[in-house]
C-alpha cells in the first residue's frame, strides 16, 4: 500500500532563516505531488505541484520554493523565512488528476 | 464569489444524531467530488470519491452530489464522539491538477 511520510512534525523558525521541508510517498510510481499551506478558517491554499521530476507549477508567487529532485520526493524551501510563512504544510500526492489526493500528516511551521 | 462555500460551523450534535454537512460550488465543470476528515493537528484524511450526481454509502456515511443544483452534502448516520473533527469538502475538474477545497466545518458530537 502507499504511504507518504513528511518531516519535521513542527518546527520553530526565527524570521529569516532558511527552510527545508520533505516529503516521500512510497509504494507507488511517478506520483503527482502537492504542496497545501492550511491557515486557520481559510481551507487549504495550493502552494505548488509537480507532474514529473523537475517540473514544478507554482501557484502562489512568494518567497517559497519547492524541487523535486527525485520520483517520489518534493521538497518545499524558503531562502528567507517571513511572519507571514507560518502554518500548516501539507505534502499530498495522486496518481493522476482524476483520482483523489491523499496527504501527510503536515508540518507546523511557526516562525517568531 | 468563492468557487467553493461550505459553512464553518461548529456544528453540535448528540451522539447518535444524523449529520448533515454541505458544499456549494460555481462552477459548473467540477466533476469530481471529495470529502475529507480532519483531526486537529492531523492531516485530512480521505472519506468519500465521487464523479456522479447521485449518492455513495460507505458504513455510516453516504456522500451526495447534486450537479444541477451544485450541490454536494455528507451524511452521517449514528453520529459517534470519534466523528469530532473538521470536515473539507474537494472537487476538482476532469483532467485538471487542481483541487479546490472548502474552508471545511467543524463538528462536534457530543457524548
Amino acid at each position: 500500500s502507499q504511504t507518504i511520510h513528511q518531516w519535521p512534525a513542527t518546527l520553530v523558525q526565527p524570521v529569516g532563516s532558511p527552510l527545508s521541508l520533505e516529503c516521500t510517498v512510497e509504494g507507488t510510481s511517478n506520483p503527482n505531488l502537492y504542496w497545501y499551506r492550511q491557515a486557520a478558517g481559510r481551507g487549504l491554499q495550493l502552494l505548488f505541484y509537480s507532474v514529473g521530476i523537475g517540473q514544478i507549477s507554482s501557484e502562489v508567487p512568494q518567497n517559497l520554493s519547492a524541487s523535486r529532485p527525485q520520483d517520489r520526493q518534493f521538497i518545499l524551501s524558503s531562502k528567507k523565512l517571513l511572519l507571514s510563512d507560518s502554518g500548516f504544510y501539507l505534502c499530498a500526492w495522486t496518481v493522476s488528476p482524476d483520482s483523489p489526493l491523499h496527504f501527510g500528516n503536515g508540518t507546523r511551521l511557526t516562525v517568531t | 464569489q468563492k468557487e467553493v462555500e461550505q459553512d464553518p460551523g461548529p456544528l453540535s450534535v448528540p451522539e447518535g444524531a444524523i449529520v448533515s454537512l454541505n458544499c456549494t460550488y460555481s462552477n459548473s465543470a467540477f466533476q469530481y467530488f471529495m470529502w475529507y476528515r480532519q483531526y486537529s493537528r492531523k492531516g485530512p484524511e480521505l472519506l468519500m470519491y465521487t464523479y456522479s450526481s447521485g449518492n455513495k454509502e460507505d458504513g455510516r456515511f453516504t456522500a451526495q452530489v447534486d450537479k444541477s443544483s451544485k450541490y454536494i452534502s455528507l451524511f452521517i448516520r449514528d453520529s459517534q464522539p470519534s466523528d469530532s473533527a473538521t470536515y473539507l469538502c474537494a472537487m476538482s475538474e476532469r483532467g485538471t491538477y487542481k483541487y479546490i477545497f472548502g474552508t471545511g466545518t467543524r463538528l462536534k458530537v457530543l457524548a
